[in-house]
């Protein structure tokens, strides 16, 4: 398997921009984490999914922030509209309900402008 | 509010010697506390995960302890490489009721010098 996967793994906008983050988990993990790190805060959890229903979206920082599960290979992370202080590194992560480890992919490096 | 905390932040040794790592958290009602390392410019690995009815977990160079009663969590990496050389983060699981939902602790960044 190759993993988590992420894109776009850089990003630079402008302020005011929509920004969309993509992620894929693992095939067969039915658990989906989106964590926001920071200088300032560490690593934050921002929502996760299981079975592609939103869980627990109580680290969503604000309206600005959204996050869909189309289906089980699928997940995005939008930011709507972008202020310089969402500049982060995204981290999406899967994991399987029998097995608590979790699995992360190399993260979008975000910078608004 | 669980608050994790690790001391130090930035730690560098020489090539041989066993690095101590430090975790503590302020509310022992945890139900598991797990490892990471994190490399620059990569996602998490998971490293070891102890449930909060352990009181130690091995793998290979690593060993992970945890002392719910106190609060406390400690990795050791004996022998360590400059391979070692990463961030290691702990992160623990607050509540039964809160699966997958971890509370990191900042991170301390290890140098491993040859």
């Amino acid at each position: 398997d190759a993993g988590v996967i992420q894109s776009p793994r850089h990003e630079v906008t402008e302020m005011g921009q929509e920004v969309t983050l993509r992620c894929k988990p693992i095939s067969g993990h039915d658990y989906l984490f989106w964590y926001r790190q920071t200088m300032m805060r560490g690593l934050e959890l921002l929502i996760y999914f299981n079975n592609n229903v939103p869980i627990d979206d109580s680290g969503m920082p604000e309206d600005r922030f959204s996050a869909k599960m189309p289906n089980a290979s699928f997940s995005t992370l939008k930011i709507q509209p972008s202020e310089p202080r969402d500049s982060a590194v995204y981290f999406c992560a899967s994991s399987f309900i029998h097995q608590e480890t979790q699995y992360f992919g190399p993260g979008t490096r975000l910078l608004v402008l | 509010k669980q608050e994790v905390t690790q001391i130090p932040a930035a730690l560098s040794v020489p090539e041989g010697e066993n690095l101590v790592l430090n975790c503590s958290f302020t509310d022992s009602a945890i139900y598991n506390l797990q490892w990471f390392r994190q490399d620059p410019g990569k996602g998490l690995t998971s490293l070891l995960l102890i449930q909060s009815s352990q009181r130690e977990q091995t793998s290979g160079r690593l060993n992970a302890s945890l002392d719910k009663s106190s609060g406390r969590s400690t990795l050791y990496i004996a022998a360590s490489q400059p391979g070692d050389s990463a961030t290691y983060l702990c992160a623990v699981r607050p509540s039964t009721d809160s699966w997958g939902k971890l509370q990191f602790g900042a991170g301390t960044q290890v140098v491993v010098t040859p």
